[in-house]
C-alpha cells in the first residue's frame, strides 16, 4: 500500500472551512484514497473514499489532485465536534482473500477552537 | 442495527491470566478484523478474517489467537497475558463494495475495549 504523509497537527476556528492535506506520492492507479477519523477515545469513524474524481458526502468533500499524488478533504464548516484525529490512508483494492488492508498512520490531530 | 459491539469494554488482567475479548456485528459483513491502538499511536491489525470460519494474522499477531465460528462474532483471546498488551482493542467489520478490479470496503469499529494487564 501506498504510504500517505500528513501533517500532525492543524487548527480551525469554529464555522469556517477545515482543509486537511495528505500527500500519496507512490499512490498507483487501481489504489482508493480512504479518510477517517477518531474522535477521543472512540472507534475510528468512516469519513469518505476516492479514486480519481473528486467526492462529496453528507459529512465532507475529497479534493484529489489530477495525478493523484495528493489529496484534500475539507470539512465545509467546522464545528467543535470535529476535533479528533484524522486519517488518511491509500490502499489496495478488496476482494476474494484480500481483506481490504487499512494501515494507519499517526494522523493529524484537528483542533475546532470557538 | 446495532453495528459492531465489543464486549467487555473494560478489563484489568495481572500477568499470566487468559480472556477472551467479544466482536459482534449485525450487518451481515463478510470481513472483520482486530486492531489495537497504544497511546499515541495509530491503529495496528492483529488479526483478521474474510469469512466464517477463515482467519489470517495482520502485523502485530504475536500473543493473539482467533476464531471465527459464526458469521457474525470474532472472538480475540490472549492465552498468558503481558503487560506489553495493555492496550485499546477494537474490532471492525466490513464487506466488499464496487465493481470488480476496482472494490472497496468501508470498515465500521467498534466502540473498543481497554485491557490493562499489570
Amino acid at each position: 500500500d501506498a504510504k500517505t504523509t500528513q501533517p500532525p497537527s492543524m487548527d480551525c476556528a469554529e464555522g469556517r472551512a477545515a482543509n486537511l492535506p495528505c500527500n500519496h506520492s507512490t499512490i498507483s492507479g487501481n489504489e482508493y484514497v480512504y479518510w477517517y477519523r477518531q474522535i477521543h477515545s472512540q472507534g475510528p469513524q468512516y469519513i469518505i473514499h476516492g479514486l480519481k474524481n473528486n467526492e462529496t458526502n453528507e459529512m465532507a468533500s475529497l479534493i484529489i489532485t489530477e495525478d493523484r499524488k495528493s489529496s484534500t478533504l475539507i470539512l465545509p464548516h467546522a464545528t467543535l465536534r470535529d476535533t479528533a484525529v484524522y486519517y488518511c490512508i491509500v490502499r489496495i483494492n478488496a476482494g476474494g482473500t484480500s481483506y481490504g488492508k487499512l494501515t494507519f498512520g499517526q494522523g493529524t490531530i484537528l483542533t475546532v477552537h470557538p | 442495527n446495532a453495528g459492531v459491539t465489543q464486549t467487555p469494554k473494560f478489563r484489568v488482567l495481572k500477568t499470566g491470566q487468559s480472556m477472551t475479548l467479544l466482536c459482534a456485528q449485525d450487518m451481515n459483513h463478510e470481513y472483520m478484523y482486530w486492531y489495537r491502538q497504544d497511546p499515541g499511536m495509530g491503529l495496528r491489525l492483529i488479526h483478521y478474517s474474510v469469512g466464517e470460519g477463515t482467519t489470517a494474522k495482520g502485523e502485530v499477531p504475536d500473543g493473539y489467537n482467533v476464531s471465527r465460528l459464526k458469521k457474525q462474532n470474532f472472538l480475540l483471546g490472549l492465552e498468558s497475558a503481558a503487560p506489553s498488551q495493555t492496550s485499546v482493542y477494537f474490532c471492525a467489520s466490513s464487506y466488499q463494495q464496487g465493481q470488480p478490479g476496482l472494490s472497496y470496503n468501508e470498515q465500521f469499529f467498534g466502540p473498543g475495549t481497554r485491557l490493562t494487564v499489570l
